[in-house]
């Protein structure tokens, strides 16, 4: 069993749909966790980290949930530039190495 | 001039040659790392160091090695390349402050 778990996809969905993205990771001294966005076999970039009291940026939601090793984002009113591949990503340690889900393929249609 | 920068960009050789990959920073971390990833897999780890000669074997180090002989730089080489190893290479640095990707280089072994 992977570390880190996610749906591979791919979702499709239109313009504006909200989409929920989910995470499990089976290590349970993980400390620090983070979705990150991949597009194109490009580097991956930071989307934002992910806290046990939930955290918002814009249109985007992370939720942890540590008792359940879940974590969760959640893109509300979806655009184009969305499409993307997103990573479920946790580390043991913080600034210590990051161990990869597999990625989740988000295509945005009009 | 990026961050992490990794050379070669793109690399074609022929089965049984030797390889290197190369990767700089000047972000002044000392943590570095070396990925692959593979369609469907996600980034996984194949060698990391916290510190100058320090070396740390990742998930899948077999038919890998890798050299840390400065801070700013950490190579990936493989000895014998073989076409499984064909793959997109990321090159990451880290400190308590986050991560930072190269650009990538992809390997293709014919």
């Amino acid at each position: 069993r992977k570390e880190v778990e996610q749906d591979p996809g791919p979702f499709n969905v239109p313009e504006g749909a909200t989409v929920a993205f989910n995470c499990t990771y089976s290590n349970s001294a993980s400390q620090s966790f983070f979705w990150y966005r991949q597009d194109c076999r490009k580097e991956p970039k930071l989307l934002m980290s992910v806290y046990s009291s939930g955290n918002e940026d814009g249109r985007f939601t992370a939720q942890l949930n540590r008792a359940s090793q879940y974590i969760s984002l959640l893109i509300r009113d979806s655009k184009l530039s969305d499409s993307a591949t997103y990573l479920c990503v946790v580390s043991r340690m913080q600034g210590g190495k990051l161990i990869f889900g597999q990625g989740t393929e988000l295509s945005v249609k009009p | 001039d990026a961050d992490v920068t990794q050379t070669p960009r793109n690399r074609i050789t022929k089965t049984g040659k030797r390889i290197m990959l190369e990767c700089s920073q000047t972000k002044g971390h000392d943590r570095m790392y070396w990925y692959r990833q593979d369609p469907g897999l996600g980034l996984r780890l194949i060698y990391y160091s916290f510190d100058v000669k320090d070396i740390n074997k990742g998930e899948i180090s077999d038919g890998y090695s890798v050299s840390r002989q400065a801070q700013a730089k950490f190579s990936l080489s493989l000895e014998s390349a073989i076409p499984n190893q064909t793959a997109l290479y990321f090159c990451a640095t880290s400190a308590a402050d986050g991560y930072t990707f190269g650009s990538g280089t992809r390997l293709t072994v014919v």
